[in-house]
């Protein structure tokens, strides 16, 4: 198992650019995540999806966009780039099991997404 | 919404020395989660506890869940030079429903002096 994978790992944009950030995983895990990590701030979550087709917004989605067609799947569309989204991204997956709801979330490598 | 806070933020010990993070929370923790982050890599699941008073081990780490699901601490003994990282703990947002959205405290850098 190749277990979550991100494309590009580094990538430079200008402002007003749009782009795609890929993420992949292949434990057919329900849920997928993405998250933004800025130096202090910890994690925050931007969209969410429990399922192909369903996805939810999180703490901080404006100026990003998500679409889930498929289990494996969870692109993150940046709409029109702005400085302000130079930041590390992280996907996740998880599932649920057991009686008490445990779950882990298995994240990415990352993308480094700097916005000029 | 719901918040978690960390502490410290920062904390330097010296190879032997142990070290201890705290999760706090002014509302009831659903569960609580922690992990490990690297220099320069991404989150690494270490553990969840779902049950109040819950204490766990993993070798040199100790986590608890406080009584009140409030609060929930790692410790860990004897650090070496591989602990290095930040860790994190995270909880579910119960007020939105679902499990699968977690919300993070901003973490603890530790850095181990050899």
């Amino acid at each position: 198992n190749a277990g979550v994978t991100q494309t590009p790992k580094f990538q430079v944009l200008k402002t007003g650019q749009s782009m795609t950030l890929q993420c992949a995983q292949d434990m057919n895990h329900e849920y997928m995540s993405w998250y933004r990590q800025d130096p202090g701030m910890g994690l925050r979550l931007i969209h969410y999806s429990v399922g192909a087709g369903i996805t939810d917004q999180g703490e901080v989605p404006n100026g990003y966009n998500v679409s889930r067609s498929t289990t494996e799947d969870f692109p993150l569309r940046l709409l029109s780039a702005a400085p302000s989204q130079t930041s590390v991204y992280f996907c996740a997956s998880s599932r649920v099991w057991g009686r008490w709801g445990y779950y882990e979330q298995y994240f990415g490598p990352g993308t480094r997404l700097t916005v000029t | 919404g719901q918040q978690v806070m960390q502490i410290p933020q920062y904390q330097h010990v010296q190879e032997g020395e142990d070290f201890t993070t705290y999760c706090n929370s002014s509302t009831t923790l659903s569960n609580i989660q922690w992990y490990k982050q690297r220099p320069g890599g991404h989150p690494v699941f270490l553990i969840q506890l779902v049950k109040s008073g819950e204490v766990k081990k993993q070798k040199r780490l100790t986590f608890q869940f406080g009584e009140a699901k409030k609060n929930s601490s790692l410790h860990i003994t004897a650090t070496q030079t591989t602990d290095v990282g930040t860790y994190f703990c995270a909880d579910t947002d119960g007020t939105q429903g679902g499990s699968e959205k977690l919300v993070f405290g901003k973490g603890t850098k530790l850095t181990v002096n050899p």
